[in-house]
This record gives C-alpha cells, sequence and structure tokens, in this order.
C-alpha cells in the first residue's frame, strides 16, 4: 500500500502568519485517468475530519481562499496564507488513487 | 447537506463481534459511495472500506479482523460488521458518504469510540 508521511508533525504559528505542510506519498499519485487524488482534511478539537482540498488544489465546497493546495506526483503541499484561531487541529492528507486508501500520520497546527 | 449518525456498543470484548450502524439524513444511501474510516488511538485514519448501492464494496485488505458493509436502503442506513476482534481493532469509529467527485469522504459523522477490552 503506498504510505503517505507527512511534515512536520508539529507547527506552532502565530496568528495571521502562513503555515505549510508537507506530504510526500512512496509512489506516484497520478492514476491511470490522469487525475492525481491528493486530499486534505482537517479535524477541530472534538469534531469529525473535515475535507479541505481535493485533487491536490481544488477547494472543497465553503473551505476559505486562505487554504490552497499545490504539488505533482509523489510531493505535496498545503498552505494557510493567514493563520487564525479556527485553524487550530490536525492535518492530514489522503490518498485515492491506490486501494486500501491511506492517510499521512497528521500535522498538528497550534498557535504560539 | 447530508448528516450521518453512528451508532453501536462501545465496548466489545475480544473475539467478540462488533456491529456498528450509520443513520443518514438528507441525502439516500441508493446514490453515492458510503464508507468507514476508524483512527486507532494516537495512529493515523485508517480506511476501512466502501460500498455502492447494488456494488460490490472495497475493503482493506490490511486489516486483519474480518470485515462486512452493507447497506439498508428501506432505512436508508449502512452498516459495519467486524468479526472476532482484538485489542488492535479500538479505535474511534467513523461512517461517511465517500465522493465519486472527490475521491474523498466529504460528509462525516460524529464518531463512536469502540474499545476491546475484556
Amino acid at each position: 500500500e503506498i504510505v503517505m508521511t507527512q511534515t512536520p508533525l508539529s507547527s506552532p504559528v502565530t496568528l495571521g502568519q502562513p503555515a505549510s505542510i508537507s506530504c510526500s506519498s512512496s509512489q506516484s499519485l497520478v492514476h491511470s485517468d490522469g487525475n492525481t487524488y491528493l486530499s486534505w482534511l482537517q479535524q477541530r478539537p472534538g469534531q469529525p475530519p473535515r475535507l479541505l482540498i481535493y485533487k491536490i488544489s481544488n477547494r472543497f465546497s465553503g473551505v476559505p481562499d486562505r487554504f490552497s493546495g499545490s504539488g505533482a506526483e509523489t510531493d505535496f503541499t498545503l498552505k494557510i496564507s493567514k493563520v487564525e484561531a479556527a485553524d487550530v487541529g490536525v492535518y492530514y492528507c489522503m490518498q485515492a488513487t491506490q486501494f486500501p486508501r491511506t492517510f499521512g500520520q497528521g500535522t498538528k497546527l497550534e498557535i504560539k | 447537506q447530508v448528516q450521518l449518525q453512528e451508532s453501536g456498543p462501545g465496548l466489545v470484548k475480544p473475539s467478540e463481534t462488533l456491529s456498528l450502524t450509520c443513520s443518514v439524513s438528507g441525502g439516500s444511501v441508493s446514490s453515492d459511495y458510503w464508507s468507514w474510516i476508524r483512527v486507532p488511538p494516537g495512529k493515523r485514519p485508517e480506511w476501512i472500506g466502501y460500498l455502492y448501492h447494488g456494488g460490490s464494496p472495497s475493503y482493506n485488505p490490511s486489516l486483519k479482523s474480518p470485515i462486512s458493509i452493507s447497506l439498508d436502503a428501506s432505512k436508508n442506513l449502512f452498516s459495519l460488521v467486524l468479526t472476532s476482534v482484538t485489542a488492535a481493532d479500538t479505535a474511534v469509529y467513523y461512517c461517511a458518504r465517500y465522493s465519486a467527485t472527490t475521491q474523498t469522504p466529504d460528509n462525516w459523522g460524529q464518531g463512536t469510540l469502540v474499545s476491546v477490552s475484556s
């Protein structure tokens, strides 16, 4: 199965400053249909995960444009342009190119 | 907005069967894919599997306990059954709608903690 690795595991950020999380996969995530199925999810404390970004860079409905995704093949990045208090939580990348779907180990975003 | 709610026992004994149900409102289990994901304590999320109405389920072959996911369109719910559970099956279990467009679970239940212990 594809192994997803995130860095850093913890990210203390000052309010209003940018944040960046990296995710790498053990194999290329380019599907035979030409799409790259890499998503980002946010899990706020006490809440279920929430979809933020799909297919590398597409924001899901209702997600603020402060969140953006980029990358290709095996290396991907989630960026938050200006961190707000509501962004605190754990962020996961997930691949859906191969079965079984697999997740990164999570990056905990906290406020300094 | 689709809403999902898990229900089931919070405690199961080792070697017994774990059964969870996910009730769906604001949508129909006769369309879309429906999935189960779990998060063991201190670990990353783990994909369990999904099912499309009228299709064959897809399960994670890495999971050690035998798995079954099924739909009940008459009650608009879907279910997860794990047999012969062990302590490794202790986790928060989430049901979610899995979107064919995003290829990601895009609507999640609140989750239910299941502990496997004697």
